[in-house]
């Protein structure tokens, strides 16, 4: 079952720019939406999560916006950086506990 | 990394032979999980455990078994009866409710 759709599958963003990716998702019972963060031969790291009671969560040059309507929500990273460069995924659950992973998207920051 | 650990990095196995995953953290969670990762498909959940001596069936559970005799250690078989046992296998942990986060994952391949 695709309940979990990811996009871009990969992106090329500029050293500076803006890096967009986005999830949708088809279960209006999940309750928290989760970005992770993954180098390679690494686990994933949890960069940044949001609740449905919020439209959109900053930290530093990473935001979270939410559309419940739409069953989306999306990663905004600001001034991309090389070090930026990494595998991300969505993952929203019931809690934080059943998580339901996409399919990634490899994110590469050029000089 | 934190405090979860994985081992071996990498493992080698001949079909029709089960292996164990190891495991550990020292984090004093409650609750383990073990997800398969294969490229393009992000990451599944094969089984999770909230509690010593209690587990549950993930999406993906046919042809792994799971044990918790310990808060700290969660072990992971593959058997012979994974017809694709060929992936790389992360370990996490969390407070029940709380952030997972993971350990630096087993690369199994089978041949």
């Amino acid at each position: 079952q695709q309940q979990v759709k990811q996009s871009p599958q990969s992106l090329i963003v500029q050293k500076g720019g803006i890096s967009i990716i986005n999830c949708a998702y088809e279960n209006t019972a999940f309750d928290y939406f989760p970005w992770y963060q993954q180098f390679p031969g690494k686990g994933p790291a949890l960069l940044i999560a949001i609740r449905p009671d919020v439209s959109e969560k900053k930290e530093g040059r990473f935001t979270i916006s939410f559309n419940k309507s739409a069953k989306q929500f999306s990663l905004h990273i600001m001034d991309s950086q090389p070090g930026d460069s990494a595998t991300y995924f969505c993952a929203p659950g019931f809690g934080n506990e059943k998580l339901t992973f996409g399919t990634g998207t490899r994110l590469t920051i050029i000089p | 990394d934190g405090g979860i650990t994985q081992s071996p990095k990498y493992l080698f196995r001949k079909e029709g032979q089960n292996v164990t995953l190891s495991c550990e953290q020292n984090l004093n969670h409650d609750a383990m999980y073990w997800y398969r990762q294969d490229p393009g498909q992000g990451l599944r959940l094969i089984y999770y455990s909230q509690i010593v001596n209690d587990f549950q069936k993930g999406d993906i559970a046919e042809g792994y078994s799971v044990s918790r005799e310990k808060k700290e250690s969660f072990p992971l078989t593959v058997t012979s009866a994974q017809k694709n046992p060929t992936a790389f296998y992360l370990c996490a942990s969390s407070i029940v409710g709380h952030e997972q986060y993971f350990g630096p994952g087993t690369r199994l391949t089978v041949t």
